[in-house]
């Protein structure tokens, strides 16, 4: 498997701003993906990160909010923006390599918006 | 659609008892996979197994077993001779085979496992 690394591990936000969360694996993969967890609650997909191209996002999450990026077959960025406290989450990335058909998962950032 | 459901939202064992951890899909995907993950306290999801549909045969790893029963569909997980490194949330999904297989989750069982 690969060796996934989340910045920040965690941060606590003020309502209205922005933050950027990075995912970046240790070797070249085929697929990135970001989840949401919020508390108590299983993953729910946000968006596969499409390198070179515009993220594929899933239904109820949009592009304005949740703008990401993918330059490389290596790194990630995910922004949460114009936070309020309902996007008090964990934010996971998940990577897989096309002959793998198995998701494995970053260490998580945990985001508290006050 | 696929769906999973992981009926049990919360376990509580005594070290050394044995657990099972319950998992019933639904799809309409003729082969797919079935995943079990573990989430401890840090957060971090931690991958335990895959299981492809048409390999029914049950698997054990160390003190994890899996009984993988495609009749009932269902994906179910033991941990023998529990102890309190356990505790965690345990996740079961399910994807589609093939690339870019979106995975759908269960809700999650918390287990803890009392010293």
């Amino acid at each position: 498997s690969a060796v996934i690394s989340q910045k920040p591990s965690r941060d606590i936000c003020q309502r209205g701003t922005s933050l950027t969360i990075q995912c970046q694996v240790d070797s070249q993969v085929t697929m990135m993906f970001w989840y949401r967890q919020q508390p108590g609650q299983s993953l729910t997909l946000i968006a596969t990160a499409n390198q070179g191209s515009e993220a594929t996002y899933e239904s109820g999450f949009v592009i304005d909010k949740f703008p990401i990026s993918r330059p490389n077959l290596t790194f990630s960025t995910l922004t949460v923006s114009n936070m309020s406290p309902e996007d008090s989450s964990i934010y996971l990335c998940s990577v897989e390599r096309l002959i793998q058909e198995t998701q494995y998962f970053g260490p998580g950032t945990r985001l508290l918006v006050l | 659609a696929q769906k999973v459901t992981q009926a049990q939202t919360e376990i509580s064992v005594v070290e050394k008892e044995d657990v099972t951890l319950d998992c019933v899909y639904e799809t309409r995907d003729t082969t797919y996979y079935l995943f079990w993950y573990k989430q401890p306290p840090s957060g971090e999801l931690v991958f335990l197994i895959r299981r492809n549909s048409f390999d029914e045969q049950n698997e054990i790893s160390g003190r994890y077993s899996w009984n993988f029963q495609k009749s009932t569909s269902s994906f179910n997980f033991t941990i023998t001779a529990s102890q309190v490194v356990d505790s965690a949330v345990y996740f079961c999904a399910l994807s589609a085979t093939g690339a870019n297989s979106k995975l759908t989750f269960g809700k999650g069982i918390t287990l803890s496992v009392r010293p």
